[in-house]
This record gives C-alpha cells, structure tokens and sequence, in this order.
C-alpha cells in the first residue's frame, strides 16, 4: 500500500496571510507528483505537475517545492484569498498512469 | 478545455438495484479514463483503469463483477454498480486521460457521483 500523507489534515488562515503544507510520499521509484485543488461540488482542477527534483512550480500566488531524495513537496500559497478555500489533493504516480492520493489539505481562508 | 462531465451528480436507490454512472470527455479524446471511490474522511482510491476497446484493469481488492466497466469510445467510460448495497454508498468519481498522455500528463477530473444505496 502506497504511504501519501498530507498535513495538515486542515487549516484556517486569516486574508491576507501566507500558508503552506505537506505531502509526504514514497521516496524510491519516483516519476512524478501531481497537486490538485478541489472546490467543493466542483471537479478537481489540475495545478502541477512535478517531476524533478528540486522542482519549484508557481502558478499566481500558489508555488510548489519538490524533494524526492526525502520524499516531499510543499505547496505554498501567499497572501491568501477567500478565493483560494478550497481542498488541495496530492498524488503519487506509481505507474501505468495510476495515482495514489492523500488525504487532502482542506484550507479555509478567513476574510 | 480539457472538460470532462459525469453524470448523474446524485443518486439514491434501493438495495439490489443497479446503477450506472458516465464520465464523459467533452472536448478531447481519452484512451484511458480512470474510476475512482472516496469515503467520507479518506482519501480518493483507484478503482480500476479503462481503457478503450479494452477490458478494464481493476485494483487490488476491487470486484470486477460488482464493478462493471465499459470503454466503448474515446470519450465515454461508464460503471455499473451492479445489486448495489448500503456499503456501496460513496462517491465516485472520473478521471479522463488525454490520448497523448505522457507519464507527466495531467488526469482531468469530473465532478463526481454520490451514490447512496437504502
């Protein structure tokens, strides 16, 4: 069974503050990463893609590190807007283009 | 672009009826589309992987008679949950594979089904 940890599980956040959070996953055989934000009610919608490491993506406010020697992405979002409450999924490809998900990290942004 | 619908969003049946979900592709062809379950609190688990044309891959632990999947074109993949039960009752949800897909390609997702079984 594939170990993907997201933390933390959620997160209030003031308007206006930055945030971030973890996903942890199995560091042997590494292909790539996937983060996703999913809005309640609506589709998850693809944010990045990562695969090397030492990867930094950035798309508007939210960023993404990559280290897949210790087996973990951050994912950075600044100056946090209500806009931006929603549940960030992310994904370990494990092969014939399966993903193995975490949990989520369920952001509320506070105004 | 890269949408992909699914429908019905909601559905309630009785025990032992069954009940079919589509995912579609609207504007881009998929060879493989994916099916996936999530129970309250956990996270999104791969049911099987559809591929067009083909029989579909299940998971581990996952009934393929229970679970029926079709693959009849590039844009369509449906599940039957077939004699449904009250633990059948979760959501389901899409994912639609561009036909280029790379191991770096992004699955595009629908917006799932929530089905509950009395």
């Amino acid at each position: 069974i594939l170990n993907v940890e997201q933390s933390p599980q959620s997160l209030h956040v003031q308007e206006g503050d930055s945030t971030n959070f973890t996903c942890s996953f199995p560091s042997s055989n590494f292909y790539a990463l996937h983060w996703y934000r999913w809005e309640t009610a609506k589709s998850p919608e693809a944010l990045f893609v990562m695969t090397l490491n030492g990867d930094e993506k950035k798309k508007g406010r939210i960023s993404a590190t990559l280290n897949t020697k210790e087996g973990y992405s951050y994912l950075y979002i600044k100056g946090s807007q209500p806009e931006d409450s929603a549940t960030y999924l992310c994904a370990f490809y494990y092969g014939n283009n399966r993903l193995a998900f975490g949990k989520g990290n369920q952001v509320v942004v506070i105004p | 672009g890269a949408v992909v619908s699914q429908h019905p969003s909601w559905v309630i049946c009785k025990s032992g009826t069954s009940v079919k979900i589509e995912c579609r592709s609207l504007d881009f062809q998929a060879t493989t589309m994916f099916w996936y379950r999530q129970f309250p609190k956990q996270s999104l688990m791969l049911m099987a992987t559809s591929n067009e044309g083909s029989k579909a891959t299940y998971e581990q632990g996952v009934e393929k008679d229970k679970f029926l999947i079709n693959h009849a074109s590039l844009t369509l993949s449906t599940l039957t949950v077939t004699s449904a039960h009250p633990e059948d009752s979760s959501f389901y949800i899409c994912s639609a594979l561009p036909t280029s897909g790379r191991v770096q390609e992004t699955q595009y997702f629908g917006p799932g089904t929530r089905l509950l079984v009395l």
